[in-house]
């Protein structure tokens, strides 16, 4: 089975703090994304990527950004840290970008900005 | 733009109750459906898909038929157990600016007393 890893399950930053999320998948998946996850209002996409070095934006990318380096990483990054990005993160990924291709997805990173 | 509409929750059943969680999506083209599910301190798996109208995906005892004219996606289950109760996503996958991008609803808490 794919596997879908976050480098940390909860994760507690304060205001101000660069932080970066990290996602690792292991089948050479090309398609990469990050959502967060709120109650209430289910999954927004923030960003994803098609290949390595290739990002786009999703639907609230304001205060974030990306990095796809290698095809198994795909890192989030919070510039300057605020309050109201305290959420739950998901990665997901997918073998390719076809409508029926379904997405694996990791833990999740539960992320508290004091 | 896409989106995807889902019954709010929760939705409390007693063990072996019948099951219905409506979806209902907006989309340009033919989106491919899916129904996720998330249980308590996991990220989301793939529970059931369908690629084309009339398609009637299953899995676990769950099932969905693609719904064209009705643009509806329900989710159902004849006897539902306490193993269940978890948190039910419904998505689709669409061609958007020549990509396919996953959209999915808010979510729907499904508690099963025993």
């Amino acid at each position: 089975d794919v596997k879908v890893t976050q480098s940390s399950r909860y994760l507690v930053k304060r205001t101000g703090e660069k932080v970066f999320l990290e996602c690792v998948q292991d089948m050479d998946h090309e398609n990469m994304f990050w959502y967060r996850q709120d109650p209430g209002l289910g999954l927004r996409l923030i960003y994803f990527s098609y290949d390595v070095k290739m990002k786009e934006k999703g639907d609230i990318p304001e205060g974030y950004s990306v990095s796809r380096e290698k095809k198994e990483r795909f890192s989030l990054i919070l510039e300057s840290a605020s309050t109201n990005q305290t959420s739950m993160y998901l990665c997901a990924s997918s073998l390719g970008d076809r409508e029926s291709e379904k997405l694996f997805f990791g833990s999740g990173t539960q992320l508290s900005v004091l | 733009g896409d989106s995807v509409t889902q019954m709010e929750g929760p939705v409390t059943l007693s063990e072996e109750a019948f099951l219905t969680i409506n979806c209902t999506y907006t989309a340009t083209g033919y989106p491919s459906l899916f129904w996720y599910v998330q249980y308590p301190g996991e990220g989301l798996q793939l529970l059931l898909k369908a690629t084309k109208a009339d398609d009637k995906g299953s899995n676990k005892g769950f099932e969905a038929t693609y719904r064209k004219e009705t643009t509806s996606f329900h989710l159902e289950k004849g006897s539902v157990q306490v193993s269940d109760s978890a948190v039910y996503f419904c998505a689709l996958r669409a061609p958007s600016g020549g990509s396919y991008i996953p959209t999915f609803g808010r979510g729907t808490s499904l508690i099963v007393h025993p």
